[in-house]
């Protein structure tokens, strides 16, 4: 089975930055994905990670490093509405397979 | 608009009940996953059809079924209903069975409360 861990809450300031991290434990791993879900909505895919490094996408970005089982979600110029939580999933490597989904870090972002 | 379509956004029935969701997949998308999401919990894999076949079974109750039709539109159904069946039911689909890059688009969910 799989094991993901995320840190339940964090706070950060407008216009701040925050690093969002997620660890897993896997018996095999095909990718690491990161969505964001406001409040009773559907989550949305942000970014996804198969190999070792940074990926970029505007103010957000992910990394992975495989070796240590680590990735985190890096945000940046922190606006209101990315108060959401930010969810941590990970494909396993054995053929088609679905996500596995960590429980979240809730992010409030204040003014 | 992730273009899944959940119905009912909500539900409230009484334990012992029976309730079916619906759901129907982007366009072009073969594979439907079902998850549970509750407050204590985080999303909860149930199970997931393939171009109309189950392809992935996780924590689904013997209570819950699924299938997908040959439109490809899916339905689970929740029999036998207790209150810690109360939770929000998403929907996913993506293009095909679960390939490496695979994204998942998930609908805006069945809120279902058991009383």
């Amino acid at each position: 089975g799989q094991n993901i861990d995320q840190p339940t809450e964090m706070t950060a300031t407008e216009g701040a930055i925050v690093q969002i991290n997620c660890t897993y434990q896997t018996s095999g791993f095909n990718g690491l994905f990161w969505y964001q879900q406001h409040a009773g909505e559907a989550p949305t895919f942000l970014s996804y990670n198969v190999l070792d490094g940074l990926e970029e996408k505007g103010r957000f970005s992910s990394f992975l490093s495989r070796s240590k089982g680590y990735s985190y979600l890096l945000l940046k110029e922190l606006q209101m509405k990315d108060s959401a939580s930010y969810l941590c999933a990970v494909r396993v490597a054995w053929g088609y397979s679905t996500l596995t989904f960590g429980k979240g870090t809730m992010l409030l972002v204040s003014p | 608009d992730s273009g899944v379509t959940q119905t009912p956004k909500h539900l409230i029935t009484a334990t012992g009940q029976r309730v079916t969701l619906r759901c129907s997949p982007r366009s072009g998308d073969l594979s439907v996953y079902w998850y549970q999401q509750s407050l204590d919990q985080g999303l909860q894999f149930l199970i997931q059809y393939y171009n109309g076949e189950e392809r992935a079974k996780g924590n689904i109750l013997e209570r819950f079924s699924a299938q997908q039709f040959p439109d490809l539109h899916s339905e689970l159904n929740l029999s036998s209903l207790e209150l810690g069946d109360s939770a929000l039911y998403f929907c996913a689909s993506s293009v095909a069975g679960g390939q490496t890059n695979e994204k998942l688009f998930f609908g805006s969910g069945t809120q279902l409360s058991v009383l």
